[in-house]
């Protein structure tokens, strides 16, 4: 069964700390990896994106990395701000058209 | 800016009268989805067009329907809404790899 597993499931940093978010999964065949943000009440919004020959990729503060061997990857977040209180959901896509799996999210809360 | 949109953001709802929500795009994306959000929970998919093509999730209520008339619109209608239907609903468009969300609609059932 397709699964994707994220930890852990809730986090609160001073601003100005970093932070690491996993996520592990089990999607097979393996298409691509996206790191979601999501605020409350609002769409996720897209972070990263990585495919199975990606190993890292950067958007501003945040770095995504991925090693489709062991099918985990990672999201870190440099120097926190306020505003990136919001949860963040892994989510895998199969080979098999564009369904995606999404992980449970990982709920972030910065404190000044 | 091309982009999902979705309308209304906020939608308030009697017990059992039915409601449509929206969703337009300006990405030319040729699939595009319906997913449930309830809170604290992970989106769940509905169903979702394949150009014209309706792909019904085999566990998705009969309550809910599903319109297309066209490459950019799509509609969510709920034809006898529960309380337990009051949820987040996230359109989202995709083609090859490329994925977009829209804001939402947060649907209160009264």
């Amino acid at each position: 069964k397709n699964q994707v597993e994220q930890s852990p499931q809730s986090l609160i940093i001073l601003e100005g700390k970093n932070c690491t978010l996993q996520c592990n999964y089990t999607v097979s065949p393996f298409s691509n990896l996206r790191w979601y943000k999501q605020d409350t009440g609002r769409g996720p919004v897209s972070l990263t994106i990585m495919t199975f020959s990606e190993n890292t990729k950067s958007n501003g503060r945040y770095t995504a990395t991925l090693d489709a061997d062991t099918k985990q990857s990672s999201l870190h977040i440099t120097a926190s701000q306020l505003s990136d209180s919001a949860s963040y959901i892994c989510v895998v896509s199969g080979a098999a058209g564009n369904k995606l799996t999404f992980g449970g999210g990982t709920r972030v809360l910065v404190k000044p | 800016d091309a982009m999902v949109i979705q309308n209304p953001r906020y939608q308030v709802t009697q017990f059992g009268k039915p409601v449509t929500l929206s969703c337009s795009q300006t990405l030319n994306h040729n699939v595009m989805y319906w997913y449930q959000q309830k809170s604290s929970q992970a989106p769940k998919l509905l169903f979702h067009y394949y150009d014209k093509d309706f792909n019904n999730e085999a566990d998705t209520p009969d309550n809910f329907q599903s319109r297309r008339p066209n490459t950019s619109f799509c509609f969510l209608d709920i034809r006898s809404p529960g309380l337990g239907d009051a949820a987040m609903y996230l359109c989202a468009t995709s083609r090859d790899s490329g994925y977009t969300f829209g804001s939402g609609t947060r649907l209160t059932v009264v």
